[in-house]
């Protein structure tokens, strides 16, 4: 079955510090992939996607790229903010049994 | 647009007690999915729906049932609550899925005591 492994936390960083938290999945077939991002007392925002090898997602200056070679989906912020402290999680959906399957979340908090 | 609505959002039951939650997917999608998450479990997929039909259902008791209406907004229920179905309950909309986006709603907050 399909499975997603994701770098677990707690991550502490100061601002304007890099992050890079790590996912790899199992999947058959051409799976897509997403991060989303979870703040206190919230649901899941997606914070990016990318559904097809090599095509890299990006939003509010959060990058990562799908690679099929290493099954690998790592989400990287160059420069960190307060505001970016929250709970993020790697998810993938194969496109054919309607689901995402999450990894465990990785919480991530900024200090000032 | 208005996002996925989900109500109640915060609600407490007794053990024994059954429990319905509803969800109004964004305007326009017709899938509805439905997730636990739990401090020891994480996410946790229950089930989805398209057009009135059960697609996929998630290893969880029978006691976790679904359902959705013409148009397009769902309920789930559980029955004889136990304490271990205490979760954040979220609900999820796609216009198809496959690989449409997958949109949540910020999720009903289940105490059983």
């Amino acid at each position: 079955g399909n499975s997603v492994t994701q770098m677990e936390g707690p991550v502490t960083l100061s601002e304007e510090a890099f992050l890079t938290i790590n996912c790899t999945y199992t999947a058959t077939g051409y799976p897509s992939l997403f991060w989303y991002v979870q703040y206190p007392g919230e649901g899941l925002q997606l914070l990016l996607k990318a559904t097809k090898a090599d095509d890299k997602g990006s939003n509010k200056g959060f990058e990562a790229t799908y690679r099929k070679e290493t099954t690998s989906f790592h989400l990287e912020k160059g420069s960190v903010q307060v505001s970016d402290s929250a709970v993020y999680f790697c998810a993938l959906s194969d496109n054919s049994d309607y689901k995402l399957s999450f990894g465990a979340g990785t919480t991530v908090t900024v200090r000032a | 647009k208005a996002g996925v609505t989900q109500t109640p959002r915060y609600l407490i039951k007794t053990r024994g007690q059954q429990v319905t939650l509803s969800c109004s997917p964004i305007s326009g999608h017709r899938s509805v999915s439905w997730y636990q998450q739990t401090p020891g479990q994480g996410l946790q997929f229950l089930f989805e729906y398209f057009s009135e039909t059960q697609r996929n259902k998630g290893n969880f008791p029978g006691r976790f049932s679904g359902r959705q209406f013409s148009n397009s907004r769902s309920e789930m229920n559980v029955s004889t609550l136990e304490l271990g179905d205490s979760a954040l309950y979220l609900c999820a909309s796609s216009y198809r899925t496959g690989e449409d986006t997958i949109y949540f709603g910020e999720g009903s907050w289940l105490t059983v005591v």
